[in-house]
Parts: C-alpha cells; sequence; structure tokens
C-alpha cells in the first residue's frame, strides 16, 4: 500500500524558515517524480513544486520560486520541502503527492498544516 | 500557463440525482485531465485520470468525459457519500487545478 506521510508543518513568523518533510512507502520511491501541493484554508488547490525521481529536474510555482527549495533522498525514501522567507499567505495545507504515470498525480499525503502569523 | 476553469461553484443536488461538473481549459490539453474528490479535512482521492478512465475502486456511477479544452465529471446517480468538493486539474504542461465544485445536499 501507498504511504505518504508528511511532517514538519507548524506556527511560524512572517520571514522565518520551516522545512516539510515526507516519508514514502508502499512503492520504489527512487522511480517516481514527486510533488508538493498546498490548500490554503477554505480555498483550492495550487501545485507548488516538482521533482524528478533522480531530482535532475525541478520546477516551481512563481509565488514560491526563490523562496521554496525542494529535494529528495532515495536512499532515504524521503521528500523534503525547505521554506525560506514565509509569508502569511504560504498558510496551507502542505501535501506530499506522487506523480505516477504521465505524471499524474495519483496518491496524496494526510497533509501537514503550517501556519505563518505575527 | 494553463488555466482551469470550472463550473458551478457550487450544486445543489438530491440523492439519486444525475450531476454533471464541467471543466475547460485556456488551451488544449489533450486528454490529460484528472478529477479528484476531496472531502473536509481530507486529502483529495483521484477519481478519474486522462480525462475518461477510471480509477481502480472508483464507483461506476462517476465518468469523464471530453478532450482538447471541454471536459466533463458526471454522477450517474447522487449516492450520500459523494456529498463532497470536486476538482478537475490539467497535467499536460506542469500542473493547474480547477477552483473546485461544492456538491452540497438540496
Amino acid at each position: 500500500e501507498v504511504q505518504l506521510v508528511e511532517s514538519g508543518g507548524g506556527l511560524v513568523q512572517p520571514g522565518e524558515s520551516l522545512r516539510l518533510s515526507c516519508a514514502a512507502s508502499g512503492f520504489t520511491f527512487s522511480i517516481y517524480s514527486m510533488d508538493w501541493v498546498r490548500q490554503a484554508p477554505g480555498k483550492g488547490l495550487e501545485w507548488v513544486s516538482y521533482i524528478s525521481s533522480s531530482g535532475t529536474t525541478i520546477y516551481y510555482a512563481d509565488s514560491v520560486k526563490g523562496r521554496f527549495t525542494i529535494s529528495r533522498d532515495n536512499a532515504k525514501n524521503s521528500l523534503y520541502l525547505q521554506m525560506n522567507s514565509l509569508r502569511v499567505e504560504d498558510t496551507a495545507v502542505y501535501y506530499c503527492v506522487r506523480a505516477g504515470t504521465n505524471l499524474l498525480l495519483d496518491y496524496w499525503g494526510q497533509g501537514t498544516l503550517v501556519t505563518v502569523s505575527s | 500557463d494553463i488555466q482551469m476553469t470550472q463550473s458551478p461553484s457550487t450544486l445543489s443536488a438530491s440523492v439519486g440525482d444525475r450531476v454533471t461538473i464541467t471543466c475547460r481549459a485556456s488551451q488544449s490539453i489533450s486528454s490529460w485531465l484528472a478529477w479528484y474528490q476531496q472531502k473536509p479535512g481530507k486529502a483529495p482521492n483521484l477519481l478519474i485520470y486522462k480525462a475518461s478512465s477510471l480509477e481502480s475502486g472508483v464507483p461506476s456511477r462517476f465518468s469523464g468525459s471530453g478532450s482538447g479544452t471541454e471536459f466533463t465529471l458526471t454522477i450517474s446517480s447522487l449516492q450520500p457519500d459523494d456529498f463532497a468538493t470536486y476538482y478537475c486539474q490539467q497535467y499536460n504542461s506542469r500542473w493547474t487545478f480547477g477552483q473546485g465544485t461544492k456538491v452540497e445536499i438540496k
């Protein structure tokens, strides 16, 4: 069974940093691309970032480019999102998502809440 | 960037109703469209991929159609468990979601 478990969320002040982690199990993590998708409270879904299976190809949404860094450790079956210079508008539940065949977002974690507030 | 527009934003329906949700892409995405169901406090759940392919384990009352820029999700006979928010999403060029359609009890 595919499992994605996010951690690292919490309450931070504007301008601070946070690192999210996602532990993957139930599939061969090293051959799948992965994404982060977020959802602000009461709002819709917003794609945040993508990383290829080897980590060589990375994309970011314009809203986080230059502030967020996606990475992975295939030996640890783990995905990360380093979030710097956090803003109030970054407040959201952050989901770790597997990109399957044709980069379809097929399996989602349960999410971790990031709250940016003074 | 490809924009996705869903309609309606909210839909009030009764158990047993046939429900249709529409999704429009700002440019052609071929059939690279997925539909997700999300319930409060839960992660989205994949229902349909490649516009019309039913994900394993999803009830057959859900169906998808369309290609290019116009797509629909149909629930043939709404069940109590189907009251939720539905999102379309293109994966032709990176990933973009529609704004969601909340299906409410009438």
